[in-house]
């Protein structure tokens, strides 16, 4: 089974500041991994497909990079409603889906 | 408007049943994969079950493996999970996501739906 692991756990942050978390894939995943963004009380939204693919809707100051085992979200901006839990899921094998722990960014 | 709305949620037993289903509107249901993630209060998102779109493969963790049971009736549009010996654990928030081919992000999201174990 691949396991995803995210870094950090939590981060502080000010508005303004660029934001980099970080995801490693025990086994190479090429470029399958996705990133969601968590408010609490909400449903997962999908930001970041296909590690750099941003989707429909979801702000430029976001961004994903990286292949094979090693995948980084970027906030280059971060404004008040970017404060939320992130998550990234590898989606390597058929029918099968793995997310990490989580980043929480808060203030 | 695309749109997954889930239901069955509720208290049980340990040991016990519960059957969840999400009925699905705005796409065209029986060409895609459905999958069930549950989230624990306070804890991360966890995959429990996909199924392809004609509904003939179906996948687990090995965490509900032999106790959960994901179906499709895509007559209907609906997606259901059946979920047995039932355990503590078990106790999340459990969201229905479409993703747009079998190994895909999931860009859909219902609302979830409750289920709490307990004795």
């Amino acid at each position: 089974d691949i396991q995803m692991t995210q870094s950090p756990s939590t981060l502080s942050a000010s508005v303004g500041d660029r934001v980099t978390i970080t995801c490693r894939a025990s086994h190479t995943i090429s470029r399958w991994l996705a990133w969601y963004q968590q408010k609490p009380g909400k449903v997962p939204k999908l930001l970041i497909y296909d590690a750099s693919s941003l989707e429909s809707g979801v702000p430029s100051r976001f961004s994903g990079s990286g292949s094979g085992t090693e995948f980084t979200l970027t906030i280059s901006s971060l404004q008040p409603d970017d404060f939320a839990t992130y998550y990234c899921q590898q989606y390597n094998s058929y029918l099968t889906w793995t997310f990490g722990q989580g980043t929480r960014v808060e203030i | 408007e695309v749109q997954l709305l889930e239901s069955g949620g509720g208290l049980v037993r340990p040991g016990g049943s519960l059957r969840l289903s999400c009925a699905a509107s705005g796409f065209t249901f029986s060409s895609l994969a459905m999958s069930w993630v549950r989230q624990a209060p306070g804890q991360g998102l966890e995959w429990v079950s996909a199924i392809s779109g004609s509904g003939g493969t179906t996948y687990y963790p090995d965490s509900v493996k032999g106790r959960f049971t994901i179906s499709r009736d895509n007559s209907r549009g609906t997606l259901s999970l059946q979920m047995n010996s039932l355990r503590v654990e078990d106790t999340a928030i459990y969201y229905c996501a479409k993703s747009r081919s079998v190994a895909d992000a999931f860009d859909i999201w219902g609302q979830g739906t409750m289920v709490t174990v307990s004795p």
